[in-house]
């Protein structure tokens, strides 16, 4: 089955510097990925999603790239803000009978002010 | 707009007790879901109901069952609470099925220690 790997587990930045993490997945057949911010206390919120037909997709600050030959994926954040620090966390399907999302294990960002 | 309600939010059993946890959602979503989390193992599904009617198996069905009471709500049960269910549990929806493009939306969280 699908198993999808999140780099880094931690990440640390200065505010107005930018981050960037990313994630692996297995299966070829994957073809929609989105990204989960938590906020601590919180469900987790999507904030940006990409398919496997475009391979790169912005919503202002935020990026998502994506590498269907390498099978990787990166969520890239800009500009960073004290409100950005939370867990972000990739996941991945694909368009078959089971539809199921595959969950990266998170990244905990942290962007000092 | 409440979104995705699931209670209790805190939750103390002992090993062998037994609760159901609720969830309910006013957006009128066919699909609904229960997931588990993990410190280091991010979001793993327990159960799915892809409508009313109709549940399946995730990656960690083991010790719970669930019930899809009606569209609106969706429950999940630990029969017999053992220290390796203690995690945090969210309950989800979407308009159609997971991964197929739709917008996952998740609960608060049901924060469960088996002791």
């Amino acid at each position: 089955g699908e198993n999808v790997e999140q780099h880094p587990s931690t990440l640390s930045v200065q505010e107005g510097d930018s981050a960037v993490i990313k994630c692996t997945y297995s299966d070829s057949a994957s073809n929609y990925f989105p990204w989960y911010k938590q906020e601590l206390g919180k469900g987790p919120q999507l904030i940006i999603d990409i398919r496997s037909n475009v391979g790169e997709k912005k919503d202002q600050r935020i990026a998502v790239t994506l590498n269907k030959t390498a099978k990787h994926f990166s969520l890239h954040i800009t500009e960073t803000q004290p409100e950005d620090s939370a867990v972000y966390f990739c996941a991945a399907s694909k368009a078959d009978s089971s539809y199921k999302l595959i969950f990266g294990s998170g990244t905990r960002l942290l962007v000092r002010p | 707009n409440a979104g995705v309600t699931q209670t209790p939010k805190f939750q103390v059993l002992k090993t062998g007790q037994s609760m159901t946890l609720q969830c309910a959602q006013d957006m009128n979503h066919n699909s609904m879901y229960w997931y588990r989390q993990d410190p280091g193992m991010g979001l793993r599904l327990i159960y799915y109901s892809a409508s009313e009617g109709t549940t399946d198996k995730g990656e960690v069905p083991n010790g719970y069952n669930v019930s899809r009471l009606n569209k609106r709500e969706f429950s999940l049960r630990l029969e017999s609470a053992a220290p390796s269910q203690t995690s945090v549990y969210f309950c989800a929806s979407s308009e159609r099925e997971q991964g197929a493009g739709n917008t996952i939306y998740f609960g608060e969280g049901s924060w469960l220690t088996v002791v």
